[in-house]
């Protein structure tokens, strides 16, 4: 089956700096990879997403870039702001038999310091 | 349009006893995720149902089961309950099998 490793498990910056998170997966044949945010006590809400034949995407300050040789991902968020404070989860999609299963890694807890 | 619902939010159960949690999905959502969310394991995947038919399995005992209804509702069944089981429970509804979730607010169960 899928396994997703995601580095750091924590991370602190100041605010106005830059995060980047990063994800490794298994299984070659992953074909999404999405990015979902928790904020405390709140539900998981997808941020943004990628698919395998896509190397970049970018949403206003937050991007994906994908790098399917390497069987990496990685989330970039510039100019931090406080209200990005949260845990991010990756996740990979793996289709096999026609079925499709969703693997999330461990999380990213960020922290935005004022 | 409504989000996704889980019901009860809160649920307090001893050992032993069984418990079935209850999700409703955003109208047109025909999958159906359940995950097992404990701090420091992050999400943990339970099942999948799309279309009344459960179409992956995570690594957990038989004490976990589930099952999903023709209007698409699921419910999720743990017997048997033990400590370990306490934990957020969130369902996840999506158009397409693992794309695009949209997460309800869980349920969290307490074991004691």
């Amino acid at each position: 089956g899928e396994n997703v490793e995601q580095h750091p498990s924590t991370l602190s910056v100041q605010e106005g700096d830059s995060a980047v998170i990063k994800c490794t997966y298994s299984d070659s044949a992953s074909n999404y990879f999405p990015w979902y945010k928790q904020e405390l006590g709140k539900r998981p809400q997808l941020i943004i997403d990628i698919r395998s034949n896509v190397g970049e995407k970018k949403d206003q300050r937050i991007a994906v870039t994908l790098n399917k040789t390497a069987k990496h991902f990685s989330l970039h968020i510039t100019e931090t702001q406080p209200e990005d404070s949260a845990v991010y989860f990756c996740a990979a999609r793996l289709s096999s038999g026609g079925y499709q299963k969703v693997t999330f890694g461990t999380g990213t807890k960020l922290q935005v310091i004022p | 349009k409504a989000g996704v619902t889980q019901t009860p939010r809160y649920l307090i159960k001893t050992r032993g006893q069984q418990v079935t949690l209850s999700c409703s999905p955003i109208s047109g959502h025909r999958s159906v995720s359940w995950y097992q969310q404990t701090p420091g394991q992050g999400l943990q995947f339970l099942f999948e149902y799309f279309s009344e038919t459960q179409r992956n399995k995570g690594n957990f005992p038989g004490r976990f089961s589930g099952r999903q209804f023709s209007n698409s509702r699921s419910e999720m069944n743990v017997s048997t309950l033990e400590l370990g089981d306490s934990a957020l429970y969130l369902c996840a509804s999506s158009v397409e099998q693992g794309r695009g979730y949209t997460f309800g607010s869980g349920t969290r169960l307490t074991v004691v």
